[in-house]
């Protein structure tokens, strides 16, 4: 049962161009949705979140959307750099579960020069 | 000046043996967890503590017994270690019992042969 479902394992762009990584829920009770990034023997580092009250927050060359109705989020990244070459996770929390963390499966960018 | 370390970063062991993972954060935050990544690259919650009480067990065997010292640690002992055990464990830490923007360690990639 994943609650949390990244559908892509894997997206390839190249630099200076838009990297659009999507995730999708299925628990109408998330609330509070985050972005973390992962590099290779490395723990996951939060990269910008958003809050069931809003549709957008915008961090620097990151964006998140948020489309409720649809249970949808998505992370923008513009523009590209080979630097953001990682994997990324989505990850999902309700306070009436104590509020943990439940990730998706990740999806692995690659930026190439 | 590393925020949430975990040690040791690697470990192999036999089946059946007992092993400790340490964990430390130097954040002053009051809750801290222990996450498990499974060979399939899944990020699943294990525990989370708040100011060294247990806040959520997420079923996880009995085996695995978390200890916090005091809230600064949470360190993950496992008993009869077996084979389906091996993943790499990670620990966080927040500033809030929410869960939200949590920091991880490097995590401790734990092998049973």
């Amino acid at each position: 049962d994943q609650q949390v479902k990244q559908n892509s394992p894997s997206l390839s762009v190249q630099e200076g161009r838009i990297s659009i990584l999507n995730c999708d829920y299925t628990n109408s009770m998330f609330d509070y949705f985050l972005w973390y990034k992962k590099y290779p023997a490395e723990g996951p580092t939060f990269l910008i979140s958003i809050s069931s009250i809003k549709d957008k927050n915008e961090d620097g060359r990151f964006t998140v959307f948020l489309n409720k109705s649809a249970k949808h989020l998505s992370l923008h990244i513009v523009p590209s750099q080979p630097g953001d070459s990682a994997v990324y996770f989505c990850a999902a929390s309700e306070k009436s579960s104590g509020d943990k963390l439940t990730f998706g499966t990740g999806t692995r960018l690659a930026v190439r020069p | 000046d590393t925020a949430v370390s975990q040690t040791p970063k690697y470990l192999v062991t036999q089946m059946g043996n007992d092993k400790s993972i340490k964990c430390e954060q130097n954040l002053g935050h009051d809750t801290m967890y222990w996450y498990k990544q499974d060979s399939k690259k899944f990020l699943k919650i294990m525990f989370s503590y708040n100011n060294k009480e247990l806040i959520i067990n997420e079923t996880v065997p009995n085996r695995f017994s978390p200890k916090s010292p005091d809230k600064a640690h949470l360190n993950l002992h496992i008993n009869s270690l077996e084979l389906g055990d091996s993943a790499v464990y990670f620990c966080a830490s927040s500033p809030s019992v929410r869960g939200t923007e949590a920091f991880f360690g490097q995590g401790t990639r734990l092998t049973v042969v």
